[in-house]
């Protein structure tokens, strides 16, 4: 089935270590985005890509990393997680990085960090 | 940054028709979407609007006025499933988006 998947579905960690939220689509699609989305605060950007091999910084970049290596792959790294970084993290994807383009979300990974 | 209002939760009953505002200050504009999230599940696209006018899709309408920084979306003969949170989002013109909190959305019976 086309579309965006996200692993882990959810994840409780410790403070300090390092994690990574994977995200993959089929779709072809060139921009791929990373939010997190916190009670009463909607969703933000952290990190986007408009094309394979280029990223770029959203709002809330700070204690986040973003690799894009080719088109499919976009995952996001948390190099030395805090408390303050749980939060429910949605991957989002659009066939281009136009201004009219509809972005299509994965499932999304809750995590939590103690 | 840019400055997205909606409200935060509105209550309807099953059949009525709920308006839910959306009004946005940002740095440029290049259209308007909404999505509907389920409880915890992933944001699906409702509609975009990019010029002034209602556009309709069965039971949901979306309406723009860019003088006015505002929009609508129009919830029709409500149902059941109808209730989850509705996201505004402007694309301000730096090709992202920009989101409000979001309205969540109660139906009763």
């Amino acid at each position: 089935i086309a579309g965006i998947t996200q692993a882990p579905t959810s994840q409780i960690l410790a403070a300090g270590r390092r994690m990574t939220l994977r995200c993959t689509q089929d779709m072809r699609h060139n921009a791929m985005y990373w939010y997190r989305q916190d009670l009463g605060l909607g969703l933000r950007l952290i990190h986007y890509s408009n094309t394979a091999g280029t990223t770029g910084k959203g709002e809330v970049p700070d204690g986040y990393s973003v690799s894009r290596a080719n088109t499919d792959d976009f995952p996001l790294t948390l190099a030395s997680a805090v408390p303050s970084q749980t939060s429910v993290y949605f991957c989002a994807s659009s066939a281009k990085a136009g201004e009219g383009d509809t972005q299509y979300f994965g499932p999304g990974t809750r995590l939590t960090v103690l | 940054g840019q400055n997205i209002d909606q409200p935060t939760e509105m209550t309807a009953t099953e059949g009525a028709i709920v308006q839910i505002n959306c009004t946005y200050q940002t740095s440029g504009f290049n259209g308007l979407f909404w999505y509907q999230q389920h409880a915890g599940e992933a944001p699906t696209f409702l509609s975009y609007n990019v010029l002034d006018g209602l556009e309709e899709k069965g039971r949901f309408s979306s309406f723009l006025s860019r003088s006015k920084g505002y929009s609508y979306l129009l919830l029709k003969e409500l149902q059941m499933k109808d209730s989850a949170s509705y996201l505004c989002a402007v694309a301000p013109g730096d090709y992202k988006l920009s989101f409000g909190a979001g309205t969540t959305v109660t139906v009763r019976a």
